[in-house]
């Protein structure tokens, strides 16, 4: 599967909207674009997916430019509770590997 | 229920000693898994069940032995860990069995195992 690649880290203030962006240059024309959430000592959980323009669920939006080589996640109004580590996978039809990159660590100030 | 349990929540061995970790689903999943997450880390995926039928191992050493009895439970064998095995082992469901694209991975808490 395609490389993906986000930043290490950033930081937020409470009530602000962060946007974490996934380049993913080499990504295959059967890929969708997942991101999950993981907070300290838990399993990770899926936040949201999509293959191309924009999905939104109740926790947060993705966008997916036309060439698919990158996507960004949309959290509005962070809390405290976002703090977490973000991370970005490509999954491809009739894989059941999920690549983890090294994600993005959130750190939701007050 | 969307839920995934794992026992032991925590678990310390010695490098003698034999033990096994648990997995419980009852989604319906037919596809599990096993993660280890060393601190600071990302999961690496180890083995993959496809209709309780071992379908993928990642080269794990044969000190990790996977096992599925039935469809809901899943079983991660140790023995003779090395102190260097000490992580978070992640344990994850999947509803498909042909590992799709949009298949999501529902995962457990996770057991913090550490080798002595």
């Amino acid at each position: 599967l395609a490389k993906t690649t986000q930043p290490i880290s950033m930081d937020s203030y409470e009530g602000q909207e962060v946007n974490i962006t996934c380049s993913h240059n080499n990504i295959a024309t059967n890929d969708y674009i997942t991101w999950y959430q993981q907070f300290p000592s838990q399993g990770p959980r899926f936040i949201i997916q999509g293959y191309k323009t924009k999905v939104t669920n109740e926790v947060a939006s993705l966008f997916i430019p036309a060439d698919r080589k990158s996507s960004t996640l949309s959290l509005p109004r962070v809390s405290l509770s976002d703090t977490a580590v973000y991370y970005c996978l490509l999954s491809g039809a009739g894989s059941y590997q999920l690549t983890f990159g090294k994600g993005t660590k959130l750190s939701v100030i007050p | 229920d969307t839920e995934v349990t794992q026992t032991p929540k925590h678990l310390v061995m010695g490098m003698t000693n034999k033990k096994s970790l648990k997995c419980e689903q009852h989604m319906g999943h037919r596809a599990m898994y096993w993660y280890k997450q060393k601190a600071k880390k990302p999961p690496e995926l180890m083995f993959v069940y496809s209709y309780e039928k071992l379908s993928i191992n990642e080269s794990v050493p044969s000190r990790f032995s996977p096992e599925c009895p039935n469809s809901s439970l899943l079983n991660l064998h140790l023995h003779a860990l090395q102190p260097e095995d000490s992580a978070l082992y992640l344990c994850a469901s999947s509803q498909g069995a042909g590992g799709g694209a949009t298949d999501t991975q529902y995962f457990g808490p996770g057991t913090r195992l550490t080798v002595l």
